[in-house]
């Protein structure tokens, strides 16, 4: 398809809890960004994929955080032992080879850690 | 490492008239790629426009146009005729040109108000 579709669009954890969010790029992009938005504020870039291999990690937080890009399945962000401070809207974004163009964005998850 | 800056939080215009939106970044690169992303309220991000770095003409969308003074390192973004539905968060971007799939810096954002 033509867009980049997110799963699921909310999630509400307990501290503690697993959480794992979804996304499928569009068919045909290489390239797949996970950011983190808290509240309204600037984006926190997470990690980067190309095709199924990791391309830059420099954002993650590695103790409790990992994401996956593997064939013909979505790709995952899995956050284990969830904290408040993980509150945030999770964005999946992905581009064609040639990336110069800009990236296209999912719509979000909203995960609330209570 | 490249940084972005935007020093307006909030901004607001009347519908009709023009706002121009401020952006700074700081590179070491010279061949690289601006951006300006609206997010409304559905939180849906969009592409609103893009500049090429060793391109001196200013990119235009319709009523969005940018103001790019590469030695100033100055990507303003201008929306003229204003609408209600412009009213989002407006985040200024940069894409490093040297390294393909690399990741987009944003600037902290600012809220727009469109006022009828």
């Amino acid at each position: 398809g033509e867009e980049v579709a997110q799963t699921p669009k909310h999630l509400v954890r307990g501290e503690g809890q697993k959480a794992k969010l979804y996304c499928a790029p569009i068919k045909g992009h290489s390239y797949v960004f996970w950011y983190q938005q808290v509240l309204k504020n600037e984006f926190k870039f997470l990690i980067s994929f190309q095709n199924e291999n990791v391309f830059d990690e420099t954002g993650m937080p590695k103790e409790r955080f990992s994401a996956k890009c593997l064939p013909n399945s979505p790709c995952s962000l899995e956050i284990q032992a969830t904290k408040l401070e993980d509150s945030a809207v999770y964005f999946c974004a992905s581009s064609p080879r040639a990336s110069n163009y800009g990236y296209t964005f999912g719509s979000g998850t909203r995960l609330t850690v209570v | 490492a490249q940084t972005v800056t935007q020093s307006q939080p909030e901004m607001s215009v009347q519908e009709a008239e023009t706002v121009t939106l401020s952006c700074t970044y700081d590179t070491s690169e010279n061949n690289y790629y601006l951006f300006w992303y609206k997010q409304p309220p559905s939180r849906q991000m969009i592409l609103v426009i893009r500049q090429e770095a060793y391109k001196q003409q200013n990119a235009t969308e319709n009523r969005f146009s940018v103001n790019f003074q590469k030695a100033a390192k100055s990507f303003s973004l201008k929306i003229s005729d204003s609408q209600l539905g412009d009213t989002a968060m407006y985040f200024c971007a940069h894409l490093g040109g040297n390294n393909q799939g690399g990741k987009l810096i944003f600037g902290q954002g600012t809220e727009l108000s469109v006022k009828p």
